[in-house]
């Protein structure tokens, strides 16, 4: 069974630019996370999506940052524009209806602003 | 607000010994725990769980203890191999609820 996918892997920009992530979840995974990871930290959450409906953006910066799961399976992270302090690892974690709490990660996508 | 704490930033243990790797929490609600692995470059894996009406759950060479008067759980592994050598993050949910997780713990597993 293939696992999460995420692309690119790493992205350099400098402030003020925009960037976009990808996401592949596992296959019949109904649930789809996006955390920020900060150098130090644990990772957070930052939305939730259960099929392409938002299930928690509550700590989402939604001034610059956005997501989307159009028709429920891949799903997009957008930041326009990025800040220094969005420097971090954006993972994407999918699970299984049935066991929400068994979260299945990507290998993220190193983000660095300049 | 830090809902939960990974107090030790790294560990270093012995091949063949126990390691012991602790998580507090302040959340009463929280009523499911688990453990992630992380290697480098790598996204989280899932290692182990445990839920609140539990006080124990053991799978192969890693058991999972809750003591939910002190708000605390470890995790122990035993006995540590290099392969185990990871960052290890403890997490927290509240009736399904969206996942905290702890700032995570190096092992470091010396042969």
């Amino acid at each position: 069974e293939a696992g999460v996918a995420q692309s690119p892997r790493y992205k350099i920009i400098e402030k003020r630019q925009s960037v976009a992530f990808w996401c592949n979840p596992i296959s019949g995974h109904a649930t789809l996370y996006w955390y920020q990871q900060i150098l130090g930290q644990g990772p957070k959450l930052l939305i939730q999506f259960q099929n392409n409906g938002v299930v928690d953006d509550s700590q989402l910066p939604k001034d610059r940052f956005s997501a989307e799961r159009l028709k429920g399976v891949d799903s997009t992270l957008k930041i326009q524009p990025a800040k220094l302090e969005d420097s971090a690892v954006y993972l994407c974690a999918s699970s299984h209806r049935d066991d929400q709490e068994t979260q299945y990660f990507g290998p993220g996508t190193r983000l660095l602003v300049l | 607000d830090q809902q939960v704490k990974q107090n030790s930033p790294s560990l270093s243990v012995q091949e063949g010994r126990i390691s012991i790797l602790n998580c507090d929490y302040t959340n009463s609600m929280f009523d499911y725990f688990l453990w992630y692995k992380k290697y480098p470059a790598e996204g989280p894996t899932f290692l182990i769980s445990i839920s609140s009406i539990k006080d124990k759950n053991e799978d192969g060479r890693f058991t999972v203890f809750l003591n939910k008067s002190a708000k605390h759980l470890s995790l122990h592994i035993v006995p540590s191999q290099p392969g185990d050598s990871a960052v290890y993050f403890c997490a927290a949910s509240a009736h399904g609820n969206k996942l905290v997780f702890g700032a995570g713990t190096i092992l470091r597993v010396k042969s």
